[in-house]
């Protein structure tokens, strides 16, 4: 089976400091990628960071990491230096071999200032 | 350039009735993903097309659910004899090809209703 797994309902941050959104996975594919994406209020999905499972490196993109531990099957995103603007959904996916995609229940954060 | 349209934005039907939501993607994106979202969840993976074709259609929930993507480009997601457990908001996202960190572009979705 193929699973997502986002543990933390919301999350709080105090703005300008560094938060993690914790995201394991459950796959018996030797070959899938990891994505995260953000659902702002208004609704639309905005990808921001993506993970190949054979990638050697830990992605980045500008304030935003990911922490890829494959032997325990986990993704976590790192924001850094949050904002305001960060407050949203945060939806963790994994793409399968099949190219089939599955999403986690995803994480509410709140950015305080 | 233009993102992924859905239409309409909101569609409010009532049960037993029969419904079409229509997907405009990216011009040139090859694949093309249906979800459906229900309230405080991720979206559920329902189909996905390469191309005309329907690549993988095992997410959709039972027979009253069909999609066509007739010339590669639009799609119609149709849902019959709807029922008020069909009602989420149902999103379309393309990508340009099927690999690697090739993102999906998601549109704003359709909020159905079912009464």
């Amino acid at each position: 089976a193929q699973k997502i797994t986002q543990t933390q309902p919301g999350m709080f941050v105090q703005e300008k400091e560094a938060v993690t959104l914790d995201c394991t996975y459950d796959t018996s594919d030797p070959s899938y990628g990891l994505f995260w994406y953000k659902q702002p209020s208004s609704g639309e999905m905005i990808f921001l960071i993506y993970q190949g499972s054979y990638d050697q490196q830990n992605a980045t993109e500008g304030r935003y990491s990911l922490n890829f531990q494959k032997a325990r099957k986990s993704a976590n995103l790192v924001i850094s230096a949050s904002q305001l603007g960060d407050s949203a959904m945060y939806f963790c996916a994994m793409r399968n071999t099949g190219n089939q995609f599955y999403f986690g229940t995803g994480t509410s954060l709140t950015v305080i200032p | 350039g233009a993102g992924v349209s859905q239409t309409p934005s909101n569609k409010v039907t009532e049960k037993g009735k029969y419904v079409e939501l229509r997907c405009d993607p990216i011009s040139g994106h090859t694949a093309l993903y249906w979800y459906r979202q229900s309230l405080g969840q991720g979206p559920e993976f329902l189909i996905y097309f390469q191309g005309t074709g329907a690549a993988d259609d095992s997410g959709l929930p039972n027979d009253r659910f069909f999609a066509v993507r007739p010339e590669g480009s639009v799609s119609t997601l149709k849902i019959q004899r709807t029922e008020r457990g069909d009602s989420a908001v149902y999103l379309c996202a393309s990508s340009l090809v099927l690999a690697g960190a090739n993102e999906q572009f998601f549109g704003p979705g359709t909020r159905l209703t079912v009464l």
